[in-house]
This record gives C-alpha cells, sequence and structure tokens, in this order.
C-alpha cells in the first residue's frame, strides 16, 4: 500500500542547513509536495517536484528526488529560528486524482 | 486574492451533538479535498469532492461523517453524534485542477467534551 516515512525530530544551528528526508512506496507518484506547519496553523505549501525531475531549487530551498531509491529530500540553506515547525512530506495517490499521502511530519527546531 | 477559509476556527462539542465544518476554496477552484489530523501526526485523506459530486469518500468513516459541495456555497463536513476519538483538527484543501497543488485553510479544531 501506500506509506510515507519520516524522521520525527531534527535539530540545528541557525545558519546551518537543515536536510528533511522523506522516503515514499507509490513509485506511480506523479507529484511530490513539501508542506510546512507551524504551531496552530494550517499547511503552508513550501514546495512540490514533478516525479521526471531530479532537483529544484527555489531560494533557500532544495528539492531532491531520487525515483529508484523512492527518496526525496529538503534542502534549507542558512536555517533560521522561523523555519522552527513541522514539515510534512506528501506524495499524490495513483487513482487519477491527486489524494495527497502525508508523512507524519519533521519537528525541526533551531537553535542560537 | 482569499485562500481557503475554514469556519470555526476552533468548535467545542458534547458528546452526542453534531458538528458541522464549513470550507470556502479559493476563488475558481472546484476540486475540494478534506483530511483529518489526530494529534501528533500526519494528515489522513478522508474525502475529495468536486461541485455537487463525491469522488471519493474511501477515507470517511462509514457511520456518522458525511461531506458535501453544493453548487452554491461552501464545502460542509457534518459530524453526527459526536465521540471523544472524533477530537482533530480537520483541515479542507482546494485545487484548481486535479493536477494541480493542494492548498489548505487554517483548519477547525474541534474538541469533544
Amino acid at each position: 500500500g501506500e506509506d510515507v516515512e519520516q524522521s520525527l525530530f531534527l535539530s540545528v544551528r541557525e545558519g546551518d542547513s537543515s536536510v528533511i528526508n522523506c522516503t515514499y512506496t507509490d513509485s506511480s507518484s506523479t507529484y511530490l509536495y513539501w508542506y510546512k506547519q507551524e504551531p496552530g496553523a494550517g499547511l503552508q505549501l513550501l514546495t512540490y517536484i514533478f516525479s521526471n525531475m531530479d532537483m529544484k531549487q527555489d531560494q533557500r530551498l532544495t528539492v531532491l528526488l531520487n525515483k529508484k531509491d523512492k527518496h526525496l529530500s529538503l534542502r534549507i540553506a542558512d536555517t533560521q529560528t522561523g523555519d522552527s515547525a513541522i514539515y510534512f512530506c506528501a506524495e499524490s495517490s495513483t487513482g487519477g486524482y491527486n489524494k495527497l499521502i502525508f508523512g507524519a511530519g519533521t519537528r525541526l527546531a533551531v537553535h542560537p | 486574492n482569499a485562500g481557503v477559509m475554514q469556519n470555526p476556527r476552533h468548535l467545542v462539542r458534547r458528546r452526542g451533538q453534531e458538528a458541522r465544518l464549513r470550507c470556502s476554496p479559493m476563488k475558481g477552484h472546484s476540486h475540494v479535498y478534506w483530511y483529518r489530523q489526530l494529534p501528533e501526526e500526519g494528515l489522513k485523506f478522508m474525502v475529495y469532492l468536486q461541485k455537487e459530486n463525491i469522488i471519493d469518500e474511501s477515507g470517511m468513516p462509514k457511520e456518522r461523517f458525511s461531506a458535501e459541495f453544493p453548487k452554491e456555497g461552501p464545502s460542509i463536513l457534518r459530524i453526527q453524534q459526536v465521540v471523544r476519538g472524533d477530537s482533530a483538527a480537520y483541515f479542507c484543501a482546494s485545487s484548481l485542477q486535479l493536477d494541480q497543488p493542494q492548498h489548505f485553510g487554517d483548519g477547525t479544531r474541534l474538541s469533544i467534551l
């Protein structure tokens, strides 16, 4: 079945790079997504990558996709305290429409 | 351009009451999705709707839960005879087209006393 897995916690120092990893199972997913959730808030779409791409860069964010290993990562350069949040990886399911399957989320803590 | 609007933000119900959660998609979006987030967990798909049609409700509990997206007005997620286990954050998302990214509302946090 479809499943998305992420490590639960990541702690980094302000100014360092953060790398959040995700593995997924559905090799036919069209898109893979990264969402950010701050406490008490909804999900903010950070970035997404089409499954035929290997990499996508958007300012401080870099997404890497290894389709062979079904591994997705999100790199945040120059991590700031405002980046502290829960980051969710999600894949679009098969079935002809865009039902999202989410991981449990990685809680990123940024300390001085 | 307003984002996805959900109301209420917080809803408290006693066991056995009904809960109605509303979602207005982004302007021009006709695809609506509902997800549930239990504490310390990721989001789980519940239902996918287009205007006046339920396309996929495979994530909905078989009893007490229903959803609609009428021709006019917001999408409604309705939970009848609520129980403590229904306490969760319920998120609505919308997309412009089938293969476009989903944009989420801020959610409704439902608490059952």
